[in-house]
């Protein structure tokens, strides 16, 4: 495996349902990001862990929750969730966080019916 | 406040043509890094290039060059000769001393055939 990987690909869930999204990374890097692209809207940031520590929380709702069990994967947990959040995430990493290029992986379309 | 704009949001050009793509960014720091990204129809955003505030030298990769204008606070990118293959939505980038990294709304690029 090369890169950064997401699963699933696409993912269509109610608004009571409970999913979660995984990100996993091959490069050996130390951070790793969730984005929100959603169509009308710039790349938004949604969270931040370095060496697996949380730095960044972009006022992002509670009904979004990462998790980092160390620093190759990166989950999303979705709960309760509205259909305005239906967008791609995105998940990315850098060798740190700060000044590195990020690494992208293709990315979770989302549906919330 | 910092903020990237990318005025063009949809370009349609022949191939072989050359295209420019503009980004204006705006940031108090003295020292930051601009970026371009690729997201082909695919969704994973592919990292192009990274630049840094100290560093004025335009670059050429291939068919790809970047012209950097502090003065203007402008991070220009031309495609020379372009391909089908470039169709894509083209993202520049800025990341401060924050290290929180902003992303332009992009400029879709139509490689007609």
């Amino acid at each position: 495996e090369t890169g950064v990987t997401q699963t699933p690909r696409h993912l269509v869930m109610g608004m009571t349902n409970k999913k979660s999204l995984k990100c996993e990374q091959h490069l050996g890097h130390n951070a790793m990001y969730w984005y929100k692209q959603s169509a009308k809207k710039p790349l938004e940031l949604m969270f931040v862990y370095n060496f697996k520590e949380q730095t960044e929380n972009n006022s992002v709702p509670s009904r979004f929750s990462p998790e980092c069990p160390n620093s190759s994967h990166l989950f999303l947990h979705l709960h309760t969730l509205q259909p305005e959040d239906s967008a791609l995430y995105l998940c990315a990493s850098s060798l740190a966080a700060g000044r590195d290029e990020q690494y992208f992986g293709p990315g979770t379309r989302l549906t919330v019916t | 406040a910092q903020k990237v704009t990318q005025a063009q949001t949809e370009i349609s050009v022949v191939e072989k043509e050359d295209v420019t793509l503009d980004c204006v960014y705006e940031t108090r720091d003295t020292t930051y890094y601009l970026f371009w990204y690729k997201q082909p129809p695919s969704g994973e955003l592919v990292f192009l290039i990274r630049r840094n505030s100290f560093d004025e030298q335009n670059e050429i990769s291939g068919r790809y060059s970047w012209n950097f204008q502090k003065s203007t606070s402008s991070f220009n990118f031309t495609i020379t000769a372009s391909q089908v293959v470039d169709s894509a939505v083209y993202f520049c980038a800025l990341k401060g001393r924050d290290d929180k990294i902003i992303f332009g709304k992009g400029t879709r690029l139509h490689i007609l055939p």
